[in-house]
Parts: C-alpha cells; sequence; structure tokens
C-alpha cells in the first residue's frame, strides 16, 4: 500500500512535444505532490494537489489528482530541452512519529538524439 | 535559495571507516531529513529529526545513525561503511509536520565506499 508506481520509468522526447506521465498506488491518498530534479541537484516541489478531481497548472505543466485519489497524473506542453530531468511523485506518510515524504522511482526525461 | 547545505558535496571511503554526513539548515526549520537516491530506487528515507533530540527511523535505516543536537545541523552517521551505502544521499526541511508547500532539499552528497 505505501508503494507509489510511476511510469513510463523513462521517455525521451523532442522540442515541442507535450510529454504525460502518471503515478499510482493501491491506497488513497489526500495529498499527491510532483517534484522534479535536474542533474546534480535535489529535487524541487512543482506542483502540489489536496483534493480528489483538483487540476493545477504551473506554467506549462499541468497535473491533475485522479477522482479515485489513487494516481495523480503530470502533463508537460510544448516540452523545451531544459525539461529534461527525473519527474517524482510523492504523498504523504503517516507512520513512526510523524509524517514523512513517499517518493515514487521517478520518471526520467531525456532529450531524443 | 533556501538555506540549506550540505558537506561534504562528494566523498570517497574505504569499506568499514566511519563517515559523517552534515546537514545545516539557515531557515530555522523544525523537521530535518535523510533520504538516499539509487537507480531505480528512486528517494529512501533514512531517518528523520521532529526537534531537537528528537529522530525516527525511516524505510532504510540500518547501518545509519542520526543525531540533531541543535535547530540548524542534522548529522548522518554511517558507523563502518559498506559498498551497498554507496549512494546519493540528500537533505531536505520543512517547516511544518503537513508541508502544503512541500520539502525543500539540499544539493546532495555523493557517498563512495571502495
Amino acid at each position: 500500500g505505501q508503494q507509489l508506481n510511476q511510469s513510463p520509468q523513462s521517455m525521451f522526447i523532442q522540442e515541442g512535444e507535450d510529454v504525460s506521465m502518471n503515478c499510482t498506488s493501491s491506497s488513497i491518498f489526500n495529498t499527491w505532490l510532483w517534484y522534479k530534479q535536474d542533474p546534480g541537484e535535489g529535487p524541487v516541489l512543482l506542483i502540489a494537489l489536496y483534493k480528489a478531481g483538483e487540476l493545477t497548472s504551473n506554467g506549462r505543466l499541468t497535473a491533475q489528482f485522479g477522482i479515485t485519489r489513487k494516481d495523480s497524473f503530470l502533463n508537460i506542453s510544448a516540452s523545451i530541452p531544459s525539461d529534461v530531468g527525473i519527474y517524482f511523485c510523492a504523498r504523504m506518510n503517516y507512520g513512526g512519529s510523524q509524517g514523512n515524504l513517499i517518493f515514487g522511482k521517478g520518471t526520467k526525461l531525456s532529450v531524443k538524439p | 535559495d533556501a538555506g540549506i547545505t550540505q558537506s561534504p558535496r562528494h566523498k570517497v571511503t574505504e569499506t568499514g571507516t566511519p563517515v559523517t554526513l552534515r546537514c545545516h539548515q539557515t531557515e530555522n526549520h523544525r523537521y530535518m531529513y535523510w533520504y538516499r537516491q539509487d537507480p531505480g530506487h528512486g528517494l529512501r528515507l533514512i531517518h528523520y529529526s521532529y526537534g531537537v533530540k528528537d529522530t525516527d527511523k525511516g524505510e532504510v535505516s540500518d547501518g545509519y545513525s542520526v543525531s540533531r543536537s541543535k535547530t540548524e545541523d542534522f548529522l548522518l552517521t554511517l558507523e563502518s561503511a559498506t559498498s551497498s551505502q554507496t549512494s546519493v544521499y540528500f537533505c531536505a526541511i520543512s517547516e511544518s509536520f503537513e508541508p502544503s508547500d512541500g520539502y525543500t532539499f539540499g544539493s546532495g552528497t555523493r557517498l563512495t565506499v571502495v
């Protein structure tokens, strides 16, 4: 129930293409977060979602909180070279003394050769 | 910048030696976290702290210990480094228990155990 399944694991983009990725789990959640990691850096928060069905945009990025509360989608429109990196979904995990963030394994975006 | 610094940025050490990684923040945030990142596994939580001297284990805590003697510093120690602990280690901070704006991450420490 704690695992987050991200797909695809990797993808190649050509400048100008739209990109879609998703994250699923067998458990329901109240919060979905999407992060991006540039090479050699730590992850940076892109979008946070708090309600089932919520659709939120951040520039060319759009993320949706699935209506079942078990999935989330991230779309990038008109991709540019600086979009390359690893995209992680994350959710809050409540256990132990406090909560913490659990991350998916990531979707790696690379530029088509 | 968010005011979070990890040191060292790179380290090579020998199997069996102790290693300490440092995370320093200037944001006065209560919560601090150590994650490791490995290919095919994403980011996995090692330990976290919810206040000075208050710490708890994460998903992959075996072989690691932590200490937080003051708000700004969170230390991760590998008592006896093994090759399986070769990884990139990230520290993160957050202001609240349920961070509505997520965590802020440091730039990472690349540790190689030979």
